[in-house]
């Protein structure tokens, strides 16, 4: 089955500054990637997500980036706030499209 | 903006006893799904439930779990026989169709917590 890994487990920025959360796969039929942000005690919350057959998006300050031949994918968040402090979790949709598989979370800070 | 609801929001029971964990899927919505995540730890997929039937399930998904649409806007997922490890926030989620276009939407979670 799929296997999700996601770099790293805590990140410490500052505010203002970028931060970039990493994550790989393996299987080569998932198609689609979305990505959870997480607050304490709330539920995961979809912020951004990509399909495969393309590269980048961007929404605002939010964007991902896909690269299909090395099975990884990545978050990057620009000009961080401290709300931006939260859980985030990767996933990749099987090819079926019925299953989300989650990497093991980033707990991002952002230090005012 | 609608959303996945989920009751109880915290369940405590004893080993052994059954559970019944409750979600209102969006109402557009024909796709359902069941995760877990233990505390700490990242979201599980349990169950994909669609057209009164499961359509993927992951190994945790064993005998001590099943899932119904008992009407047309509760979906539950059923724990008999807890044990200790089945500690964990349940969420249920939500879409209206299936695969790339269709993102899942999840509810706030029950926390279950068995003594």
């Amino acid at each position: 089955g799929e296997n999700v890994e996601q770099h790293p487990s805590t990140l410490s920025v500052q505010e203002g500054d970028s931060a970039v959360i990493k994550c790989t796969y393996s299987d080569s039929a998932s198609n689609y990637f979305p990505w959870y942000k997480q607050e304490l005690g709330k539920r995961p919350q979809l912020i951004i997500d990509i399909r495969s057959n393309v590269g980048e998006k961007k929404d605002q300050r939010i964007a991902v980036t896909l690269n299909k031949t090395a099975k990884h994918f990545s978050l990057h968040i620009t000009e961080t706030q401290p709300e931006d402090s939260a859980v985030y979790f990767c996933a990749a949709m099987n090819n079926a499209g019925n299953m989300l598989t989650f990497g093991g979370g980033t707990r991002l800070m952002v230090k005012p | 903006e609608p959303e996945v609801t989920q009751t109880p929001s915290h369940q405590v029971t004893q080993m052994g006893q059954e559970v019944i964990l409750r979600c209102v899927p969006i109402s557009n919505h024909l796709y359902f799904y069941w995760y877990r995540q233990i505390l700490g730890q990242k979201v599980e997929f349990l169950v994909s439930f669609y057209n009164n039937e499961i359509s993927e399930k992951s190994e945790i998904f064993d005998d001590q779990f099943s899932v119904e649409r008992p009407d047309g806007s509760n979906f539950t997922l059923k724990i008999r026989s807890t044990k200790l490890e089945d500690s964990a926030m349940y969420f249920c989620a939500s879409s209206r169709g299936q695969g790339a276009n269709q993102p899942q939407h999840f509810g706030d979670g029950t926390r279950l917590s068995i003594l």
